[in-house]
């Protein structure tokens, strides 16, 4: 089975601080992304990279950066944590970035932001 | 993504079959039929996936209306982790990315 593997489950920052999450996965998989998911927002796609060094801007990428500097790792990082970043942090893995490919989930960071 | 629409929440007893139904009247020809769920507290889980045919894996099958318009996921026998919310999915060929919906919250009851 595939594992993506996120670096923490629940994560407290303040205001203003540079945040990382970090995102394994284990399937030599071309493509991973990063989501936020939110009560009533449903998953929107903040970044997504399809090969090493490689990266495309999802629907809500501004106050985000990424890194995928090696296959198995992608990184999300919040330059300047703010409050409305508080959410759940999702990384997905797919073998190819077509439409028939399953996504393959970590179980996610709860971020908040104080 | 064309829309899908599922009912807000379902319940079933453990070990009966549970049917949940997606519309998705909008559906074009390339767009693949996606179900996820996701427990609580983790990510979502991959489901099953189908365009066309009726697909069967070790988890569910997945019925498809022949004209595309609808679809049902089908759990067999349902146990107690099978609670969970489930989403379906449209994905076109060349998609890349998820959009979720709101879901169907499955309740199951011992």
């Amino acid at each position: 089975d595939v594992k993506v593997t996120q670096s923490s489950r629940y994560l407290v920052k303040r205001t203003g601080e540079k945040v990382f999450l970090e995102c394994v996965q284990d399937m030599d998989h071309e493509n991973m992304f990063w989501y936020r998911q939110d009560p009533g927002l449903g998953l929107r796609l903040i970044y997504f990279s399809y090969d090493v060094k490689m990266k495309e801007k999802g629907d809500i990428p501004e106050g985000y950066s990424v890194s995928r500097e090696k296959k198995e790792r992608f990184s999300l990082i919040l330059e300047s944590a703010s409050t409305n970043q508080t959410s759940m942090y999702l990384c997905a893995s797919s073998l190819y970035g077509q439409g028939n490919q399953p996504q393959h989930f970590g179980d996610g960071t709860r971020l908040s932001i104080l | 993504d064309a829309k899908t629409t599922q009912p807000n929440s379902m319940e079933s007893n453990e070990e009966e079959p549970v049917h949940l139904p997606c519309n998705h009247s909008t559906i074009s020809g390339t767009d693949y039929i996606h179900w996820y769920r996701q427990l609580p507290s983790q990510g979502p889980e991959y489901v099953i996936h189908g365009l066309t045919s009726n697909v069967n894996n070790r988890m569910a099958s997945l019925a498809i209306a022949e004209d595309r318009k609808s679809s049902t996921l089908i759990l067999h026998r349902a146990t107690l982790r099978d609670a969970a919310v489930y989403y379906c999915i449209l994905r076109s060929y060349n998609n890349n990315d998820m959009r979720f919906g709101a879901g169907t919250r499955l309740t199951v009851k011992p």
